[in-house]
């Protein structure tokens, strides 16, 4: 499976737009990114994953570029309890083991009133 | 949404014990399951990976006589500590691989284990 790397920490003012990128430069054409969150102590939460088209849900958008090389994870109004750890890693699509991921550091994100 | 719920929360036990954490998917099937562990401030790191109905495979470095995966049935999996030790301590955390979002992980509310 491809590496990701993303920043160590970014801060957001509440109420706020906050990206979050990621680089996924050795993604293959059949791995999806996906996005979880990490609240302390708790299990990861999952947010959104994505091929190669932009995708929406009710927590965040995803924009992958044209290239599949990065992505960004866009939570649109931030709040103080979006602040968590924010992973995304990169798989194949299928119900196996053959496509384990493992994680990185992630970004801590710290959203201020 | 998939839920999966994992039990206990915490637990305390004496060292020299055993200790059972059980993974249960509540609305989906899974054929593949994973193991975590996390230490403070750092991410999570991949224990083992079992498929019903087959042996779990560890990581390296794992001891698999230690981490007891059984991996029941589609909807459950269980990690037995054995003879725990206080450097097991730890925050064990489960996933299995849901269908329900195109194969990605959804994870239990992991379990802080600590050994006394």
């Amino acid at each position: 499976d491809a590496k990701t790397t993303q920043p160590p920490s970014m801060d957001c003012a509440e109420g706020r737009a906050a990206n979050l990128p990621c680089n996924h430069s050795t993604i293959s054409g059949n791995e999806y990114v996906y996005w979880y969150r990490q609240i302390h102590s708790q299990g990861p939460q999952y947010i959104i994953h994505g091929l190669k088209n932009n995708e929406t849900n009710e927590m965040a958008s995803l924009i992958i570029t044209e290239d599949r090389k990065s992505s960004t994870l866009i939570l649109p109004h931030a709040t103080l309890r979006d602040t968590a750890v924010y992973y995304c890693i990169v798989r194949v699509a299928i119900n196996t083991n053959a496509g384990k991921s493992t994680f990185g550091d992630g970004t801590t994100l710290t959203v201020k009133p | 949404g998939a839920v999966v719920s994992q039990h206990p929360s915490w637990v305390i036990c004496k060292s020299g014990t055993s200790v059972k954490i059980e993974c249960r998917s509540l609305d989906f099937q899974a054929t593949t399951m994973f193991w975590y562990r996390q230490f403070p401030k750092q991410s999570l790191m991949l224990m083992a990976t079992s498929n019903e109905g087959s042996k779990a495979t560890y990581e390296q470095g794992v001891e698999k006589d230690k981490f007891l995966i059984n991996h029941a049935s589609l909807t459950l999996s269980t990690l037995t500590v054995t003879s725990a030790h206080p450097e097991d301590s730890s925050f064990y955390i489960c996933s299995m691989v849901n269908p329900i979002i195109t194969y990605g992980y959804t994870f239990g509310s992991g379990t802080r284990l600590t050994v006394v």
